[in-house]
């Protein structure tokens, strides 16, 4: 039972366009909702997080977008750039209670940004 | 602060013999993530502490694996006997968990290979 999907394993993008990364829940428990990079033979970043009080949050180049009535969100990249080009996870977790910050991850997005 | 540092990056052993990895976490965190990344199954948690007590162990694929945290600066995550398909990159992740939750910061990873 895969909690959080993502159902595009890749995103091929023009330099200097929007990318556009997707993601599916389906636990109504999470309420807390990240997004990480990762480069070859590196841990995965933290990129960008929101939590389900908000809609929207903004940092820079990234926006992540939240619909919890569509159980959805979504990083965009505006203007994206070849060092972009990455794993894109988004992962989620439920605060308080006994979750203890346990993150549950979707399967990642490979997004290649051509210049 | 070094961030999460894991060891060794890369292990390479024979099938049937003890491997550990090992993780020191970024001080002031209490809690601790052992996640495996496969290429069948992405990310997936193995087991998490919280203050250095073992709070859910359910990802744990058999009795071979087995972890451990004896104090807030140290874990281990050992498996023995290994076999092959246990080849895979292991992550080890902490964050600060409190009222409300946080990112959490990955290391580098260890890659292991079982022949």
């Amino acid at each position: 039972d895969q909690q959080v999907k993502q159902n595009s394993p890749s995103l091929s993008v023009q330099e200097g366009r929007i990318s556009i990364l997707n993601c599916d829940y389906t636990n109504s428990m999470f309420d807390y909702f990240l997004w990480y990079k990762k480069y070859p033979a590196e841990g995965p970043t933290f990129l960008i997080s929101i939590s389900s009080i908000k809609d929207k949050n903004e940092d820079g180049r990234f926006t992540v977008f939240l619909n919890k009535s569509a159980k959805h969100l979504s990083l965009h990249i505006v203007p994206s750039q070849p060092g972009d080009s990455a794993v894109y996870f988004c992962a989620a977790s439920a605060n308080g209670g006994t979750s203890y910050g346990k993150l549950t991850f979707g399967q990642g997005t490979i997004l290649t940004v051509h210049p | 602060d070094a961030g999460v540092i894991q060891s060794p990056r890369h292990e390479v052993t024979e099938m049937g013999q003890e491997v550990t990895l090992r993780c020191k976490p970024i001080s002031g965190h209490n809690s601790l993530f052992w996640y495996r990344q496969t290429m069948m199954r992405g990310l997936e948690l193995l087991i998490y502490f919280n203050n250095n007590v073992p709070i859910d162990d359910s990802g744990m694929p058999e009795d071979r694996f087995s972890a451990k945290m004896p104090n807030a600066s140290f874990s281990t995550l050992k498996i023995q006997p290994s076999e092959p398909r246990d080849s895979a990159v292991y992550f080890c992740a902490s964050s600060f968990t409190g009222q409300r939750n946080t990112e959490a910061f990955f290391g580098q990873g260890t890659r292991l290979t079982v022949v």
